[in-house]
């Protein structure tokens, strides 16, 4: 079975700066995705960013980029230019590649506030 | 843009009460799931459900609870008998065919008493 760890139950940042959130997960596939979702105060679920495990290369989206170590099992996410409506929980998230309706996994979270 | 909707947004109920929390998909979807979120821990799995029927279901998703898709639009989660610990947020998600985003509603704040 697929485990996913967050260590970092709580993480605080200055408006500006950039923070980085860590994820490692434990899993015998190779074929995989590997998401963050954001989940403000409205406690809605937002995809912030999604990588798969046979690119190499690093997703970006705007002010949001992973770090993503395939060997080491590691999916960190890194906020740029942190805004205060970034304050939010922050879930790692696991989904093996196998087609059909494959569930995610999720990390226990990292509630990040962004302070002015 | 699309989105999953799902009514209501809050229930409350008395414990051993039945309850049906309602989902609308994403129209071309063909995954759906549910998920439940008790307050402050982790979004946990239920129940995924493709071409009519359960594809997957967790060790919480015990005989009180069932899914329907009844006319092709609608996806519910039925809980027979509820019990205090199922107090929680729960969360319907769809999935396209050939992707792998599962995108999610806003979910339904479940308070049993």
């Amino acid at each position: 079975a697929q485990t996913v760890t967050q260590s970092q139950p709580e993480m605080s940042v200055q408006e500006a700066e950039t923070v980085t959130l860590s994820c490692t997960y434990d899993t015998s596939e190779n074929n995989y995705y590997l998401f963050w979702y954001k989940q403000p105060p409205s406690r809605q679920m937002i995809l912030v960013i999604r990588q798969e495990a046979y690119k190499q290369q690093n997703a970006t989206e705007n002010r949001f980029s992973v770090n993503f170590q395939k060997a080491a099992k590691s999916f960190s996410l890194k906020i740029s230019d942190s805004q205060l409506g970034d304050t939010a929980m922050y879930f790692c998230a696991f989904m093996r590649h196998q087609g059909g309706s494959e569930k995610l996994v999720f990390g226990k979270g990292t509630k990040l506030t962004v302070n002015p | 843009e699309p989105e999953v909707t799902q009514t209501p947004s809050h229930q409350v109920t008395q414990m051993g009460q039945e309850v049906i929390l309602r989902c609308v998909p994403i129209s071309n979807h063909l995954y759906f799931y549910w998920y439940r979120q008790i307050l402050g821990q982790k979004v946990e799995f239920l129940v995924s459900f493709y071409n009519n029927e359960i594809s997957e279901k967790s060790e919480i998703f015990d005989d009180q609870f069932s899914v329907e898709r009844p006319d092709g639009s609608n996806f519910t989660l039925k809980i027979r008998s509820t019990k205090l610990e199922d107090s929680a947020m729960y969360f319907c998600a769809s999935r396209p065919g050939g992707a792998y985003e599962a995108f999610f509603g806003q979910g339904t704040r479940l308070t049993v008493v």
